[in-house]
């Protein structure tokens, strides 16, 4: 069974530019979230969709952040224009049920420079 | 304010050395309990959870984790660690009436000396 893919990996962007992270959960799981990690500190939660639909955006950090999941299959998280505070790892993760074990991806690397 | 607290964030221990990672938790209310793992280069995997029942948990690799509501912890042992062991571990919480919405500590790195 294939796990939670993320892509890109790495992504080094000059700050104004737009970076575009593509999550590709596991399949059949219609819980899907993104969390981010910026240097040195805790994993912190962005949001939690439930198949197409935003079940919590409360870890958005502000507008410049956008995230989608057309089709309740996978989510992609915009970021524009990307601030050097942006710097960090994207990780994606799904999971079957909202009470269950959640599953992580790689992360996607975003530097700012 | 929700909040987890892993009490080290380097730990250098030989092989065959017992192991003890701390982890308390603010949140008031039920909760389920995680352990994450993620060795260099890989994903964050799940070590172990605690969603009710056995306070005593075991997880993958011979890890274990005990639940002690009175003390809001939910430390991880492991009696004999291995050079594969080194990663980092993470402590989690949400509540169990909660989405998916994990409040994770800031990680604990564990270096094994072979």
């Amino acid at each position: 069974e294939a796990g939670v893919t993320q892509f890109p990996s790495h992504s080094v962007i000059e700050k104004g530019q737009t970076v575009t992270l593509r999550c590709d959960p596991i399949s059949g799981h219609d819980n899907l979230y993104w969390y981010r990690r910026v240097m040195g500190k805790e994993i912190k939660f962005l949001l939690h969709f439930v198949k197409e639909s935003k079940q919590d955006e409360s870890g958005m950090p502000n507008n410049r952040f956008l995230a989608e999941r057309t089709g309740g299959t996978y989510s992609t998280l915009k970021v524009q224009p990307a601030e050097l505070e942006d710097s960090g790892v994207y990780f994606c993760a799904s999971s079957q049920h909202m009470v269950d074990t959640i599953y992580f991806g790689e992360g996607s690397w975003l530097t700012v420079v | 304010a929700q909040s987890v607290s892993q009490h080290n964030h380097h730990v250098i221990l030989s092989e065959a050395a017992s192991l003890e990672l701390g982890c308390n938790y603010s949140y008031g209310g039920t909760v389920n309990l995680f352990w994450y793992v993620q060795y260099p280069g890989q994903h964050l995997q799940l070590l172990l959870k605690y969603f009710s029942g056995d306070p005593l948990v075991k997880g993958i690799k011979g890890f274990e984790a005990e639940f002690i509501k009175s003390k809001f912890s939910f430390n991880l042992r492991k009696p004999s660690v291995q050079w594969s062991d080194t990663a980092e571990y993470f402590c989690a919480v949400v509540g169990s009436s909660n989405t998916g919405k994990l409040i994770f500590g800031q990680g604990t790195t564990l270096q094994v000396k072979p």
